[in-house]
């Protein structure tokens, strides 16, 4: 069955830690990407990569980097974390070779900032 | 300017029942139209797609048409069921290779199917 790992379900971290959310997919896709949701603000993008290497912003990419040196793992950093980084964090990866691609996501990391 | 809208935050349909959930867009240049599912502390789900060049597409209970005149799209859940209680992304594709294959999500509409 073809996934998307997330490293974590639920983190605890402190205000102005560095934090790292890790993404791995074993699809051989080329795409992913970082979402956040938040009630009444659905999924809203981060950062997302279309090659190793390749990262672009999405709508949202303040106080987050991202890093993707291998084609499987995509990493999500939070430089210095802050309360309203509070969110569920969702990583997918996408092939985009026909027009009806559907993303695949993984289950999410639900990460507190205190 | 949020090309894809879902326009109610919300729906409660009694057991049995259809569930009709609305997505409007405004790019014309979209390929695909694409509806995900999502329970709590769950990823979403990839559920149903419809291309732009037709108007209906049915898997079982489901089934999506699109409205191309009017930029409007519905995913119809015929019976309700209480386990299709979920968020529901609407969400559109743009043609490949364009845009880095990025798409392009609704805010979501919560399904409730009360038993």
């Amino acid at each position: 069955d073809v996934k998307v790992t997330q490293s974590s379900r639920y983190l605890v971290k402190r205000t102005g830690e560095k934090v790292f959310l890790e993404c791995v997919q074993d699809m051989d896709h080329e795409n992913m990407f970082w979402y956040r949701q938040d009630p009444g603000l659905g999924l809203r993008l981060i950062y997302f990569s279309y090659d190793v290497k390749m990262k672009e912003k999405g709508d949202i990419p303040e106080g987050y980097s991202v890093s993707r040196e291998k084609k499987e793992r995509f990493s999500l950093i939070l430089e210095s974390a802050s309360t309203n980084q509070t969110s569920m964090y969702l990583c997918a990866s996408a092939s985009p070779g026909q027009g009806n691609y559907g993303y695949t996501f993984g289950s999410g990391t639900r990460l507190t900032v205190v | 300017d949020q090309q894809v809208k879902q326009n109610s935050p919300s729906l409660s349909v009694q057991e049995g029942r259809i569930s009709i959930l609305n997505c409007d867009y405004t790019n014309s240049m979209f390929d695909y139209f694409l509806w995900y599912k999502k329970y709590p502390a769950e990823g979403p789900t990839f559920l149903i797609s419809i291309s732009s060049i037709k108007d209906k597409n049915e898997d079982g209970r489901f089934t999506v048409f699109l409205n191309k005149s009017a930029k409007h799209l519905s995913l119809h859940i015929v019976p309700s069921q209480p386990g299709d209680s979920a968020v529901y992304f609407c969400a559109a594709n743009p043609r490949p290779y364009t845009n880095a294959g990025k798409s392009t999500f609704g805010d979501g509409t919560t399904l409730t199917v009360k038993p």
